[in-house]
């Protein structure tokens, strides 16, 4: 079901902007691109979300190209603490018994090793 | 209260054994999941749950049984699993199921049959 590609692994110096692309070259028009990461042994964490417009919040920003084909997840000032895999997502629906619904399908993500 | 509860952290049990899982949550979602991740490997989904009704399950065999008895828990009971049934098993919740969702992942269950 995963219709996202990533790198498998990257290393970024503490300090500095850690940038995490992800392609999607299939995603339709009206699906959304989601990032999670998830940090050792715990539960994966939502961090942003976009359709085509560059969105921000106060953990990351992500830049989705014009053509909705690529994406790139941005931590701006990385921390020793943003070392974790980070999965980048396309919407999928599921058809069950209550109709369609919308659901989060993991690939499997690029591990962020952030040192010191 | 943004977060999802659940219990127990850890579990052990045996084959033959019966064992439940619990996760909570008291942000008011309507949307439930399960998801089972091994180690080193991402989640997988598992079931998904809205308005505690089955919406979803993704070919689950039957030793994994869930249940929503409210809007606020969802129970995953557990019946002669195998070994290779030991993982990690993820709750997650979100407000709904049919629009853009950022879900809310608890710590999970670490399970271990033996």
């Amino acid at each position: 079901d995963a219709k996202t590609t990533q790198p498998t692994s990257m290393d970024c110096a503490e300090g500095r902007a850690a940038n995490l692309p992800c392609n999607h070259s299939t995603i339709s028009g009206n699906e959304y691109v989601y990032w999670y990461r998830q940090i050792h042994s715990q539960g994966p964490q939502y961090i942003i979300h976009g359709l085509k417009n560059n969105e921000t919040n106060e953990m990351a920003s992500l830049i989705i190209t014009e053509d909705r084909k690529s994406s790139t997840l941005i931590l701006p000032h990385a921390t020793l603490r943003d070392t974790a895999v980070y999965y980048c997502i396309v919407r999928v629906v599921g058809w069950g018994t209550q109709g369609g619904s919308e659901k989060l399908v993991f690939g499997k993500g690029t591990k962020l090793t952030v040192n010191p | 209260d943004t977060e999802v509860t659940q219990t127990p952290k850890h579990l052990v049990m045996g084959m033959t054994n019966k064992k439940s899982l619990k996760c909570e949550q008291h942000m008011g979602h309507r949307a439930m999941y399960w998801y089972k991740q091994k180690a080193k490997k991402p989640p997988e989904l598992m079931f998904v749950y809205s308005y505690e009704k089955l919406s979803i399950n993704e070919s689950v065999p039957s030793r994994f049984s869930p249940e929503c008895p409210n809007s606020s828990l969802l129970n995953l009971h557990l019946h002669a699993l195998q070994p290779e049934d030991s993982a990690l098993y993820l709750c997650a919740s979100s407000q709904e199921t049919g629009f853009s969702i950022e879900a809310f992942f608890g710590q999970g269950t670490r399970l271990t049959v033996v």
